[in-house]
């Protein structure tokens, strides 16, 4: 069975730096989709980005880019220029081919220090 | 265009008694779920309805748990009797299609507490 593991409880990091949320994943697929999901404490869950296996290039989406070590199975996420409003809980998720269900990992906690 | 709606927001009931929720996805999205997420964890996902069938209920509680889409539009969640270990947000999500890449759009949730 696929498992995604946020080794990260909590982060924090101060207005404008750099911040990576890391994530491993556990799965016997080749073919799958990775994600991270953004939910701010009025907890609508929002997407923030997402990765197909397939494809070696990272993803990028604004200051959010992602670390995708196939390999490794690791998949971080790093928030660049980090802002207030990025406070939020963050959450990977993995969806193989076999199974459309989204595994979730526990979330990280992320704290925007003024 | 409007996002995932759900109803009520906030729920307090006392154990032993029922509670139904509410969620209208995204028009013409297909896919339809159900999410459950005590607090400090990921969600759990409950049951998933393409169109007004079910295509995965693995993880619902059948003996207290049912939920129905009877239009293929709109659904309801339903907890009867409710138990203590039920406190948790429900979220409903939506997606155009059963698909891996398929983005899915979340509703704000219904934060339930279980007296």
């Amino acid at each position: 069975a696929q498992t995604v593991t946020q080794s990260q409880p909590e982060m924090s990091v101060q207005e404008a730096e750099t911040v990576t949320l890391s994530c491993t994943y556990d799965t016997s697929e080749s073919d799958y989709y990775l994600f991270w999901y953004k939910q701010p404490p009025s907890r609508q869950m929002i997407l923030v980005i997402r990765q197909e296996a397939y494809k070696q290039q990272n993803a990028t989406e604004n200051r959010f880019s992602v670390n995708f070590q196939k390999a490794a199975k690791s998949f971080s996420l790093k928030i660049s220029d980090s802002q207030l409003g990025d406070a939020a809980m963050y959450f990977c998720a993995y969806r193989g081919h076999s199974n459309y269900q989204l595994i979730w990992g526990a979330g990280t906690k992320l704290i925007i220090k003024p | 265009e409007a996002g995932v709606a759900q109803s009520p927001r906030y729920k307090i009931i006392e154990k032993r008694q029922s509670v139904a929720f509410w969620c209208n996805p995204i028009s013409g999205h297909a896919t339809l779920y159900w999410y459950q997420q005590i607090l400090g964890q990921g969600p759990k996902l409950l049951i998933q309805f393409q169109n007004n069938g079910v295509v995965d209920d693995s993880q619902l509680p059948k003996d207290r748990f049912s939920a129905e889409r009877l239009k293929g539009v709109d659904s309801t969640l339903k907890i009867q009797p409710a138990k203590l270990e039920d406190s948790a947000v429900y979220l409903c999500a939506s997606s155009l299609e059963v698909s891996s890449y398929n983005e899915q759009f979340f509703g704000p949730g219904t934060r339930l507490t279980v007296l």
